[in-house]
């Protein structure tokens, strides 16, 4: 599976958009790029995943560049409860395979 | 709504005992999933399972077992535990194709081992 690259921490004000980016130059053609997050002591919650086309869901968008080297995660109106670990994964389908997380992008929601 | 449960969010255990940690999903899933998780390691994969009765190895498997005899349910089983087992300890399941492949994750048990 590709490797990605993440900004080690961010911060963003409740209510604002927090947009995480993903660097992952090496994915492809048959890699996902799949969004996980870790809320302390808890186990990792799935957030949304796609291939080359941007996708929404309840909890968050993703928006993947034309070349697929680099994807950005918005979670449009941050809360303090979004406050958690974030992980960009690239993985393929079609096998019961492992999970890679690398160090994820430390969110935090200040007031 | 996906769900996947373990058996206990904390659990202390002492050196040599035999500790079972148990995982049940309501999905109808395949696949399931042992991972341990450690500060600055990751995590790592100790065995996973893609249909009842079958099992295969991940990267960590020593010092443990697995059983899944039912589709639902899959168990990890330190035979006599040790301290360098004391983790937090997550379980996934996942569908067979596409979509259905998102692994999706346990609340976790974190595991002291005296």
């Amino acid at each position: 599976d590709a490797k990605t690259t993440q900004p080690t921490s961010m911060d963003c004000a409740e209510g604002r958009a927090a947009n995480l980016p993903c660097n992952h130059s090496t994915i492809s053609g048959n890699e996902y790029v799949y969004w996980y997050r870790q809320i302390h002591s808890q186990g990792p919650q799935y957030i949304i995943h796609g291939l080359k086309n941007n996708e929404t869901n309840e909890m968050a968008s993703l928006i993947i560049t034309e070349d697929r080297k680099s994807s950005t995660l918005i979670l449009p109106h941050a809360t303090l409860r979004d406050t958690a670990v974030y992980y960009c994964i690239v993985r393929t389908t079609g096998t019961a395979s492992k999970l890679t997380f690398g160090t994820g992008t430390r969110l935090q929601v200040t007031l | 709504d996906v769900k996947v449960t373990q058996s206990s969010r904390y659990l202390v255990k002492r050196t040599g005992e035999k500790v079972f940690l148990e995982c049940v999903q309501d999905m109808d899933h395949e696949n399931m999933f042992w991972y341990r998780q450690d500060p600055g390691l990751g995590l790592r994969l100790i065995y996973f399972s893609y249909d009842v009765k079958m099992k295969e190895k991940g990267d960590i498997p020593e010092g443990y077992s697995v059983s899944r005899e039912k589709k639902e349910r899959f168990s990890l089983i330190l035979e006599s535990a040790s301290t360098n087992q004391t983790s937090m300890y997550l379980c996934a399941s996942s569908g067979l194709a596409g979509y259905q492949e998102t692994q999706y994750f346990g609340p976790g048990t974190r595991l002291l081992v005296l």
